[in-house]
């Protein structure tokens, strides 16, 4: 079965750095392209950026450059998104998904989600 | 950035009834559009690509249409399990990637 599984959980002061995780299975990891989406607290969809496994080739919306980190470690099919110092306004739930290219660029797995929560 | 606009913000409806939503780009994204559905405390599920292809498993009472800047998901007769929230998404300027706003399909 193809699947992402993302770490559990979080709960964080403002200014804590944190580190969450999507891990493949099923599929060549390396193959596809694998993004980040943000959902705030009952709001929609917003895209945050994507990374290619296979050569760590790594692309930001421009409201999220400069703000988070992504990246891939190949070798355990493993995506993370980080924050070095996080914000209150970083209170979402953050999914990883898989890219398929075709005429679209369409996210066709999708993981259960990481809700990740920053109060003092 | 292209920005893609979904209405109505909310459609109220009935099961049986036929849906129809709109996502209108502020330019031409060609046939390069998704279209996703989210239910309450789940990820969204993808539902349509390259704007009329669906996606495996998703039954035949969803379909999309479109091209250009105008799109169409249609659902041709509700089922209690279709009230959800629907996103359509673009990638004409990849890799810039943008959602629409959603529209929130309720039971009438």
């Amino acid at each position: 079965e193809v699947q992402l599984v993302q770490s559990g959980a979080e709960v964080k002061k403002p200014g804590e750095s944190l580190k969450i995780s999507c891990k493949g299975s099923g599929y060549s990891f390396t193959s596809y392209w694998i993004g980040w989406v943000r959902q705030m607290p009952g709001k929609g969809l917003e895209w945050m950026g994507i990374i290619y496994p296979g050569d760590s080739d790594t692309r930001y919306s421009p409201s999220f450059q400069g703000q988070v980190t992504i990246s891939a470690d190949k070798s355990i099919s493993t995506a993370y998104l980080q924050w070095s110092s996080l914000k209150a306004s970083d209170t979402a739930m953050y999914y990883c998904v898989r890219a398929v290219e075709m005429a679209t660029v369409f996210f066709d797995i999708w993981g259960q989600g990481t809700m990740v929560t920053v109060s003092s | 950035e292209i920005v893609l606009t979904q209405s109505p913000a909310t459609l109220s409806l009935s099961p049986g009834e036929r849906a129809t939503l709109s996502c209108r780009a502020s330019q031409s994204v060609s046939s390069y559009l998704a279209w996703y559905q989210q239910k309450p405390g789940q990820a969204p599920r993808l539902l349509i690509y390259d704007a009329s292809n669906r996606a495996t498993g998703i039954p035949a009472r969803f379909s999309g249409s479109g091209s250009g800047t105008d799109f169409t998901l249609t659902i041709s007769s509700l089922e209690p399990e279709d009230f959800a929230v629907y996103y359509c998404q673009q990638r004409s300027n990849w890799p810039l990637i943008t959602f629409g706003q959603g529209t929130r399909l309720e039971i009438k």
